[in-house]
């Protein structure tokens, strides 16, 4: 199996412009989340997936933040419009059920706004 | 609000000596607490866990402990090896399965 999968690992951005992450799921996991690691605030959770449904975007910072799961083999985290200060890594994670059960993450994509 | 703290930033062990990472949490609701081992460049992988029913769980080098009346909980890495540098994430999980990560300890075994 590939992992989970995350592009782009890389993403440079000025202010302003619009940002989407995505994520590929290990196949036949039914939970997707998505984290933000920052030096100040470590590991993040943003929100999480269970069969393609979001059951909780409490972490998500403000409305400028959206994410979707359009099925079960992709998600997308959509910044727009970017700002400085979300620059930082975004990891994406599968399980297998509930979060009990151990998460699998992908490499990240490192983004850095302008 | 950071209901799991990581206190040491960093912790530099000798080869071959213990490695002793703390966690603390403030969520009495949590029922499930996670390790996770993150290199550079990488995502975080899962290492070790234990129910809040228990007070130990071991998997070779790696023991995990668990102190719920003074919400506290380590991981006991015996003996280190240079392999094992990296930054350590503890987190907990509540019933509703959300995990709360704390913000990570860097580990350096040195030679």
């Amino acid at each position: 199996d590939a992992g989970v999968i995350q592009s782009p690992r890389h993403e440079v951005t000025e202010m302003g412009q619009e940002v989407t992450l995505r994520c590929k799921p290990i196949s036949g996991h039914n939970s997707l989340f998505w984290y933000r690691q920052t030096m100040m605030r470590g590991l993040e959770l943003l929100i999480y997936f269970n069969n393609n449904v979001p059951i909780d975007d409490s972490g998500m910072p403000e409305d400028r933040f959206s994410a979707k799961m359009p099925n079960a083999s992709f998600s997308t985290l959509k910044i727009q419009p970017s700002e400085p200060r979300d620059s930082a890594v975004y990891f994406c994670a599968s399980s297998e059920g509930s979060s009990y059960n151990e998460q699998f993450f992908g490499p990240g994509t490192r983004l850095t706004v302008l | 609000d950071q209901q799991v703290k990581q206190n040491s930033p960093s912790l530099s062990v000798q080869e071959g000596r213990i490695s002793i990472l703390n966690c603390d949490y403030t969520n009495s609701m949590f029922d499930y607490f996670l390790w996770y081992k993150k290199y550079p460049a990488e995502g975080p992988t899962f290492l070790i866990s234990i129910s809040s029913i228990k007070d130990k769980n071991e998997d070779g080098r790696f023991t995990v402990f668990l102190n719920k009346s003074a919400k506290h909980l380590s991981l006991h890495i015996v003996p280190s090896q240079p392999g094992d540098s990296a930054v350590y994430f503890c987190a907990g999980a509540d019933s509703w399965g959300k995990l709360q990560f704390g913000a990570g300890t860097q580990v350096v075994v040195t030679p």
